[in-house]
């Protein structure tokens, strides 16, 4: 079964670090561009960051670079986020999504869609 | 960069069709076909319903559709049945590898 299992979630103070992962099984890992997603309680989908299949090429939402780090470990099938300087408004669940027809051109990469998830891993942020 | 734009509720009877919009740039949307759409129940991860603008992956109902046109794209239900009822999402990719989501539309069906 095509499976994606997020951990490391949980509470931690404003200022405080995270790290969380995204454990893949059904398919082959290395053979995919990653991405995590997460939601605010209530609130929409945003997109955090993605990762290609050999982590050549990085991206990350405007509003969080310097503070996230997107990494993954191809031998051990996992895909990984550090959050550093935790903040009230990063309290979300994470997602982690397979995207299924990213690719690399022209020294561009683009993502296509996501088509396996998660359950999700919940961080929240409080003082 | 700012989120696409969808409308924030759309509501049907059964058998009826709706369509969800979703606004974006000429930097996003009008750029790449790179529309995705996604369903989500409560409680539950995202599902993917359409991808490059207009394409059902396997499994999912040919009663869902995808177009564009311009800077807009669009999620077309038709027949709709009880069993729609849930928020989805526009997705786009946006160029310098990222992507952006809509702020989600609430379906109800009535």
């Amino acid at each position: 079964e095509v499976q994606l299992v997020e951990s490391g979630g949980g509470l931690v103070k404003p200022g405080g670090s995270l790290r969380l992962s995204c454990a893949a099984s059904g398919f082959t890992f290395s053979n995919y561009n990653m991405n995590w997603v997460r939601q605010a309680p209530g609130k929409g989908l945003e997109w955090v960051s993605s990762i290609t299949d050999t982590s050549s090429n990085i991206g990350y939402a405007d509003s969080l670079k310097g503070r996230f780090t997107i990494s993954r470990d191809n031998a051990k099938n996992s895909l990984y986020l550090q959050l550093n300087s935790l903040r009230v408004e990063d309290t979300a669940v994470y997602y982690c999504a397979r995207d299924q027809f990213g690719y690399c051109s022209g020294g561009r990469c683009y993502i296509d869609a996501f088509d396996i998830w998660g359950q999700g891993t919940m961080v929240t942020v409080s003082p | 960069q700012s989120a696409l734009t969808q409308p924030a509720s759309v509501s049907g009877s059964p058998g009826q069709s709706i369509t969800i919009s979703c606004t974006g740039t000429s930097n996003d949307v009008g750029n790449y076909n790179l529309v995705s759409w996604y369903q989500q129940r409560p409680g539950k991860a995202p599902r993917l319903m359409i991808y490059e603008d207009n394409k059902r992956p396997p499994g999912v109902s040919n009663r869902f559709s995808g177009s564009k046109s311009g800077n807009s794209a669009s999620l077309t239900i038709s027949g709709l049945q009880a069993e729609d009822t849930s928020d989805y999402y526009c997705c786009s990719y946006a160029g310098s590898s990222t992507v952006l989501f809509g702020g989600g539309t609430k379906l109800t069906v009535l």
